[in-house]
């Protein structure tokens, strides 16, 4: 069975240095992740997607992910935080055709 | 990007009511909508696959009586909690796949709240 696990669910940083967001992946084969961002009473919008392609996926905003099958991990990470960046974010990974399993999420806060 | 929109965006409401929430592809058909419920902050959870012209696909533990899906078009799909009570308040979202793509577009969801 396919699932994520968001080792963290509550990351703080500071405005100007990187954000890691972790997650851990479990699949019995070559997963689909996926990272969303949910700002406060919004909707998910999709940051980045792994499909079997490149291992470093870069998104929007300026977030990249890795896609480390050694560790089974897709930890996000961005180089220099925004205050506009503070929101949660979720892991997901795709289970079927179109069912996806999301993690249970990290808030993210960005410290002025 | 495509954009699902989803009506309406706040709705409180008496116990005992209905309340139908829609959702619509914009500018892209979705044979397959889905709808998750979220719980103040915890994840998203899968309530039900709504398949355009056949019956809605239910996740274990929901109640199909409960949450009646409709997908009347290739653009819309609606969930109507019925005989709402306190406990059905939560977050509720709706995504669609994009054609020929690997991802889910999501609305905005729609915050249901119940007296």
């Amino acid at each position: 069975a396919q699932s994520v696990t968001q080792l963290d669910s509550h990351v703080s940083v500071s405005e100007g240095t990187p954000v890691l967001l972790r997650c851990n992946y479990s699949s019995s084969y070559s997963p689909s992740l996926f990272w969303y961002v949910q700002h406060p009473n919004k909707g998910l919008q999709l940051l980045l997607k792994y499909t079997s392609a490149a291992t470093l996926v870069k998104g929007i905003n300026g977030f990249e992910a890795e896609f480390k099958k050694s560790e089974t991990s897709f930890h996000l990470t961005k180089p220099s935080a925004h205050m506009s960046d503070a929101a949660e974010y979720f892991c997901v990974v795709r289970a079927g055709t179109y069912k996806y399993i999301f993690g249970t999420g990290t808030r993210l806060k960005v410290l002025a | 990007g495509a954009v699902v929109s989803q009506h309406p965006s706040w709705v409180i409401c008496k116990s005992g009511t209905s309340v139908k929430i829609e959702c619509r592809s914009l500018d892209f058909q979705a044979t397959t909508m889905f709808w998750y419920r979220q719980f103040p902050k915890q994840s998203l959870m899968l309530m039900a696959t709504s398949n355009e012209g056949s019956k809605a696909t239910y996740e274990q533990g929901v109640e199909k009586d409960k949450f009646l899906i409709n997908h009347a078009s290739l653009t819309l799909s609606t969930l109507t909690v019925t005989s709402a009570h306190p406990e059905d308040s939560s977050f509720y979202i709706c995504s669609a796949p994009g054609t020929g793509e690997n991802i889910q577009y999501f609305g905005a969801g729609t915050r249901l709240s119940v007296l």
